[in-house]
């Protein structure tokens, strides 16, 4: 059964620096991997979706790598602004059924 | 596309009541799944559908909870009875088997809370 662990579990940065998740998972035989964003009270938000071929994806500050023989993906925000304050969640997918396998969040706060 | 929808947003509703959530998925997607979400054990996949049929019920907690799919764009999922422990946030998503990415799109979500 696939796990998928995130870490550190929380974050708190000040305005402008780089942002790094760490996500694992434990399956290798993945069909892609996603991260996405949650605001407090609020549903998920997709960020980045990165297919099994793929070593990487990128949306404005965003980037996430994924190294599927170690088990890792990582999501990188440049240039961290008060706004990206929210939980992020590593989610993989290893059912071609769509079956989703998610991490517990890592809960950023970035200071003014 | 208006999205996924989900109805009510928020339910409270006492022990022992049913509670009934809907879904209407985006037009065109054949997959929908229900997820729910607690503070304890995160986002856990309680049921999805491909085509209206349900593919995987293992997480659907125990038998008070029931789901079904009677045409393309609807959903329910049923609590009868509810329990205080069924308090969540529970979220609907779909996606389109032909899509290559197979990407889930969510609903808002329904807070539930039984008293």
């Amino acid at each position: 059964k696939q796990e998928v662990t995130q870490i550190p579990a929380a974050l708190s940065v000040p305005e402008g620096e780089n942002l790094v998740l760490n996500c694992s998972f434990t399956d290798s035989a993945i069909y892609n991997l996603q991260w996405f964003r949650q605001d407090p009270g609020k549903g998920l938000t997709s960020l980045l979706l990165i297919q099994s071929s793929q070593r990487e994806q990128t949306s404005g500050r965003l980037n996430a790598s994924l190294d599927k023989s170690s088990g890792r993906s990582t999501l990188y925000i440049a240039a961290s602004q008060p706004g990206d304050s929210a939980t992020y969640l590593c989610v993989s997918r290893t059912d071609s059924w769509g079956k989703l396998q998610f991490g517990a969040g890592t809960q950023v706060v970035v200071t003014p | 596309d208006a999205g996924v929808i989900q109805s009510p947003r928020h339910e409270v509703t006492e022990m022992g009541q049913e509670v009934t959530l809907r879904c209407k998925p985006i037009s065109g997607h054949n997959s929908l799944f229900w997820y729910r979400q607690t503070m304890m054990r995160g986002l856990e996949l309680l049921i999805y559908f491909n085509n209206n049929v349900p593919i995987d019920d293992s997480g659907m907690p125990e038998d008070r909870f029931s789901a079904k799919m009677p045409n393309a764009s609807f959903s329910t999922l049923k609590i009868q009875p509810s329990e205080p422990r069924d308090s969540a946030v529970y979220f609907c998503a779909s996606s389109l088997l032909s899509d290559p990415t197979y990407e889930q799109y969510f609903g808002p979500g329904t807070r539930l809370t039984v008293t």
